[in-house]
């Protein structure tokens, strides 16, 4: 079946210094794969995706996320963190088989001052 | 604001009582949603909805229930709520299956007594 996994519950990082949140795939094909983030409260927001083409993705507030295949990996990074990036993280990987998309359990960012 | 719409933000209910949770999104997207998010667990996703007229279960939809009213409506109905049910639900809509892209609703925050 398959199955995303983040293995960091929770990361504590200081603020200004460098950020990659791991997302592992299992997935027989190369899947649709997206970053979302959760502040407080709020919703989530599509932060980046990928879907063919260059592995290296851009999204919105800085982010960059890589896919490897060989790995199944698309960690997310950032190279300097802002204290409002304090927030959780989901990693998502979309089918091409249905509607769905099957979400890894979530990290939760600690940004410490 | 163009996005999704969820009402109530916040509900508690006694156990047995029904009640109806409304989403409506104004981005003329084909699909809708119905997640819901526990501590630790991501999001599990209830019902899905492919188009207008169509609606599917997802990974937990015991006790739930789904209408489809038309393109811009998708409503989840409790119709005795359990203590079991006590979570935030979130609405979410995307257009055609290779472009997910999902928009989130703000939540609902449920709680059963």
């Amino acid at each position: 079946a398959q199955s995303v996994t983040q293995p960091d519950i929770h990361i504590t990082v200081s603020e200004g210094a460098s950020l990659e949140l791991r997302c592992n795939y299992s997935y027989g094909a190369t899947p649709y794969l997206f970053w979302y983030v959760q502040s407080p409260g709020q919703g989530l927001q599509l932060l980046l995706k990928y879907f063919s083409g260059d592995t290296l993705v851009q999204g919105i507030k800085g982010f960059e996320a890589e896919f490897k295949r060989s790995q199944s990996s698309f960690n997310l990074r950032k190279p300097s963190v802002h204290w409002s990036d304090a927030a959780e993280y989901f990693c998502a990987v979309g089918l091409d088989s249905n509607y769905q998309l099957i979400w890894g359990a979530g990290t939760k960012l600690i940004i410490k001052p | 604001n163009a996005g999704v719409t969820q009402t109530p933000k916040f509900q508690v209910l006694k156990t047995g009582q029904s009640m109806t949770l409304q989403c409506a999104q104004d981005m003329n997207h084909n699909s809708m949603y119905w997640y819901r998010q526990d501590p630790g667990m991501g999001l599990r996703l209830i019902y899905y909805s492919a188009s207008e007229g169509t609606t599917d279960k997802g990974e937990v939809p015991n006790g739930y229930n789904v209408s489809r009213l038309n393109k811009r409506e998708f409503s989840l109905r409790l119709e005795s709520a359990a203590p079991s049910q006590t979570s935030v639900y979130f609405c979410a809509s995307s257009t055609e299956i290779t472009n997910y892209g999902y928009t989130f609703g703000s939540g609902t925050r449920l709680t059963v007594v």
